[in-house]
């Protein structure tokens, strides 16, 4: 079955610096693997998708994540983060029939100035 | 325009009670979801409808019941409120089935007292 760990439930970096959110999947099809983002009180957003086209994947807000098989890892990294950044990540894998996502426990980041 | 929208927003009701979220999609979207978010954030997938149909019912309680009269609308009825359901439900819509991208709704903040 698939699933998805995400490593850290709280990160906090200082503004300017590099942002790292962990996530590996298990899957036992080739994965599709997604990063949303939820601010506060809000629905969730996509923030980049991987679906075996390449594998460094850029997203919205200057985020991307990286593919790698051998470590059935999709780090989401920023190489600067900035206040607004501050919010709820989860990473998700569609499950083996392709009908519904599965998330991680989310990663909170907060951003101190 | 809302591309996925639900109502109500917030829902504060009591024990035993019975009550319905509604969503609508206007993005002309095939499959729609109905996701559970706990007070942990952790978010599950409750059903999913591709065109009308049933095509995933995890173990949630028979006291829920979706009902998709088109495919542009999913509501979800809860019979019998019990504590335990107070949570954030997240409606989503995809193009397709759940390697396609999909898109949340706002939430709707269900308290159960």
């Amino acid at each position: 079955a698939q699933s998805v760990t995400q490593l850290g439930s709280h990160v906090s970096v200082s503004e300017g610096a590099l942002v790292l959110l962990r996530c590996n999947y298990s899957s036992s099809v080739p994965p599709y693997l997604f990063w949303y983002v939820q601010y506060p009180n809000q629905g969730l957003q996509l923030l980049l998708k991987y679906t075996s086209a390449a594998t460094l994947v850029k997203g919205i807000n200057g985020f991307e994540a990286e593919f790698k098989k051998s470590e059935t890892s999709f780090h989401l990294t920023k190489p600067s983060a900035h206040m607004s950044d501050a919010a709820e990540y989860f990473c998700a894998v569609s499950d083996q029939a392709g009908t519904a996502l599965i998330f991680g426990k989310g990663t909170t980041l907060s951003v101190s100035s | 325009d809302t591309a996925v929208s639900q109502t109500p927003k917030y829902l504060v009701t009591q024990m035993g009670n019975d009550k319905s979220i509604k969503c609508e999609q206007n993005l002309g979207h095939d499959t729609m979801y109905w996701y559970k978010q706990d007070s942990k954030k952790f978010l599950k997938i409750m059903f999913s409808y591709n065109n009308k149909e049933l095509i995933i019912n995890e173990t949630v309680p028979n006291r829920f019941s979706p009902k998709s009269p088109d495919k542009a609308h999913l509501n979800l009825h809860i019979n019998s409120l019990e504590l335990g359901d107070s949570a954030v439900y997240f409606c989503a819509s995809s193009p397709e089935v759940a390697k396609e991208t999909q898109y949340f709704g706002p939430g709707t903040r269900l308290l159960v007292l």
